[in-house]
């Protein structure tokens, strides 16, 4: 069974630092692209980054560039996501998902966690 | 900044057909912008139905169906369902990223 477990969501005050892990099981991650997704209380899906299957090629929305870093370690089916500089509307449920084909986006996704920033 | 717009809500009638469109402020969807369809109910995450237009995976209800329509990637529920009350979202590619509709809110009532 193929399982996404996301971990590291917290309460952290603007300007500071949290890293998210995704924890990958059930498949052979290392074939696979792996994308964040997060959702702000309320409101919609936001794209926020990806990643290739070595971990060579990494995109970004706009709002996260130099600030987000998307990481993988294959040996240990996991995904990161080292969130600098943090700001309140940063604030949502952040999803990991994998792309099981070309171009479809999120196949499988994990239950999120969630990352309040907040003073 | 690239807008990909969807239809707030929409209401339709248990059994009847409805149509979701998703269109971009850069022009026309075409294939080329891979579409993608997702459902998401209250405190769920995501669930995948469509991708590259008019992909199913192996757990989309036959009921489901993706294609382009007049300019937009549209999604179209034949026979719709009670449980398929939710929200649902689109995503195009803009290469090298991604970006998400607002979503539709559908109801069936």
């Amino acid at each position: 069974e193929v399982q996404l477990v996301e971990s590291g969501g917290d309460l952290v005050q603007p300007g500071g630092s949290l890293r998210l892990a995704c924890a990958a099981s059930g498949f052979t991650f290392s074939n696979y692209w792996v994308t964040w997704v997060r959702q702000a209380p309320g409101k919609g899906l936001e794209w926020v980054a990806n990643m290739n299957q070595d971990g060579s090629v990494t995109n970004y929305m706009d709002s996260v560039k130099g600030r987000f870093t998307i990481s993988r370690d294959n040996a240990k089916n996991s995904l990161y996501l080292q969130m600098n500089s943090l700001r309140a509307d940063d604030t949502a449920v952040y999803y990991c998902a994998r792309a099981i084909y070309d171009f479809g986006e999120g196949g499988d996704w994990g239950q999120g966690t969630l990352v309040t920033v907040s003073s | 900044q690239t807008v990909v717009t969807q239809e707030p809500s929409l209401t339709v009638s248990p059994g009847g057909t409805v149509t979701l469109t998703c269109s971009s402020s850069t022009g026309a969807v075409t294939s080329a912008s891979h579409p993608n369809w997702f459902q998401q109910k209250p405190g769920q995450a995501p669930w995948a139905l469509i991708y590259s237009t008019t992909n199913k995976y192996s757990w989309t209800p036959a009921r489901f169906s993706g294609h382009l329509l007049g300019g937009k990637a549209a999604l179209t529920l034949s026979g719709v369902q009670p449980e398929d009350e939710a929200e649902y979202y689109c995503l195009l590619h803009y290469f090298p990223t991604w970006v998400f509709g607002g979503g539709t809110n559908l109801t069936v009532l």
